[in-house]
């Protein structure tokens, strides 16, 4: 069955740094998600993307936040300068319709990220 | 803004008992919802998408049902096994097009 990959499986940075965390979206899906978890905590939307842009975004992506898809596989999130609560695990999801399609969300695995 | 609430926060059960998981959203107007097991430390998986037009769904063991009126979801598990042991989360899509997750109940199911 094909998988959203997500790549590294954990990052470990120094607050104030920047990192890139990079997923593979099933082939032929059109529509892109990130989500995060603080452990412990519930899973939250960060932001959703769709031809190419931004289709919606919580109150938490805020502009130290930007996703790109740099080629035709990839899915990135940048955070431009890390904070200590900005430590979580990173899921990225993605689907091949819209919400009105009745098709499945897929997941990847996702990355923990750990800002010191 | 949907809120979503699962009860009961944790369970635990000897196997081969049959299980109930319930979910509340407060938003109806939803186009479908997705059950989804979580593992310690991984990412989740897939179980059941069920529409607003359905009102069961079956994949194997499982069975979700969806009142939408009431803002009612149940996730049904015949015959558990130690396998079955995860946190079960409820996502209905919230406002545009994210799923607002649930914070999930904790099942252990002993051998």
């Amino acid at each position: 069955e094909p998988e959203v990959t997500q790549t590294p499986s954990h990052q470990v940075t120094q607050m104030g740094q920047e990192v890139i965390l990079r997923c593979v979206p099933i082939s032929n899906h059109l529509y892109f998600y990130w989500y995060r978890q603080i452990l412990g905590q519930k899973v939250e939307f960060l932001v959703s993307f769709y031809n190419n842009e931004i289709s919606e975004k919580s109150e938490i992506f805020d502009d130290q936040f930007s996703v790109e898809r740099p080629d035709g596989s990839n899915f990135t999130l940048k955070i431009r300068s890390t904070k200590l609560e900005d430590s979580a695990m990173y899921f990225c999801a993605s689907r091949r319709t819209g919400p009105a399609a009745n098709e499945k969300l897929f997941f990847g695995s996702g990355t923990q990220l750990s800002v010191l | 803004k949907q809120e979503v609430t699962q009860i009961p926060a944790a369970l635990s059960v000897p196997e081969g008992e049959n299980l109930v998981l319930n979910c509340s959203f407060t938003d109806s107007a939803i186009y479908n919802l997705q059950w989804f097991r979580q593992d310690p430390g991984k990412g989740l998986t897939s179980l059941l998408l069920i529409q607003s037009s359905q009102r069961e769904q079956t994949s194997g063991r499982l069975n979700a049902s969806l009142d939408k009126s009431s803002g009612r979801s149940t996730l049904y598990i015949a015959a558990s096994q130690p396998g079955d042991s995860a946190t079960y989360l409820c996502a209905p899509p919230g406002y545009g097009q994210n799923f607002v997750f649930g914070p999930g109940t904790r099942l252990s199911v002993l051998p």
